[in-house]
């Protein structure tokens, strides 16, 4: 079946220093990815939709300035925290959607925990 | 807005007992909806869907039926095993428009069965 990895799968960082995280399909092309956000004991956040080659789409509520989302190719969508602080504290899942506009599957990657001291 | 609730867990069973997840779900227009699985330190991974009402929706002895007039998607297995503990979530996807493509899940369930 379609792989998504993340990498890395955990960091930790100190306060203000930025973290980037890589998410990639590795054996399908991806048009779209997303990125999540899942707190403890908590529900996946949609943080942002990625789409190869513009800009990403931001959910209400997201600091694009803080969360900044590069989706460079067709298997590869970055996410780096800049700045970070212990509250962006976390855990961070992609999501790839392959194939048509009319295809509803997407393949989860298995998170990346960051933690900001 | 679109929204996914699921039973409070954790739920724990036995062995080879019966298991429902009672899942609601609040959209506009005709979503389709999903069952993922989260094994533990493991991704999300797709256990079932369906994409119109009374369509069921079935994997590895878990079905899910897509009722449109209760607004649920119930996810059942007539006999768990050790293997199915993980977290479960409910989700759907909007028909269309600007949203089409997100997921909203529900808050997830943690299922632990005990042999």
């Amino acid at each position: 079946g379609a792989v998504v990895s993340q990498h890395p799968s955990w960091v930790i960082c100190k306060s203000g220093t930025s973290v980037k995280i890589e998410c990639r399909s590795l054996d399908f092309q991806a048009t779209t990815m997303f990125w999540y956000r899942q707190f403890p004991k908590q529900s996946l956040m949609l943080m942002a939709t990625s789409n190869e080659g513009s800009k990403a789409t931001y959910e209400q509520g997201v600091e694009k300035d803080k969360f900044l989302i590069n989706h460079a190719s067709l298997t590869l969508s970055t996410l780096t925290v800049t700045s970070a602080h212990p509250e962006d504290s976390s855990f961070y899942i992609c999501s790839a959607r392959v194939g048509t506009a009319s295809s509803d599957t997407q393949y989860f990657g298995p998170g990346t925990r960051l933690t900001v001291l | 807005g679109d929204s996914v609730t699921q039973m409070e867990g954790p739920v724990t069973l036995s062995e080879e007992a019966f298991l429902t997840i009672n899942c609601t779900y609040t959209a506009t227009g005709y979503p389709s909806l999903f069952w993922y699985v989260q094994y533990p330190g493991e991704g999300l991974q797709l256990l079932l869907k369906a994409t119109k009402a009374d369509d069921k929706g079935s994997n590895k002895g878990f079905e899910a039926t897509y009722r449109k007039e209760t607004t649920s998607f119930h996810l059942e297995k007539g006999s768990v095993q050790v293997s199915d503990s993980a977290v479960y979530f409910c989700a759907l996807i909007r028909a269309g428009g600007t949203s089409y493509g997100k997921l909203t899940f529900g808050q997830g369930t943690i299922l632990t069965v005990h042999p």
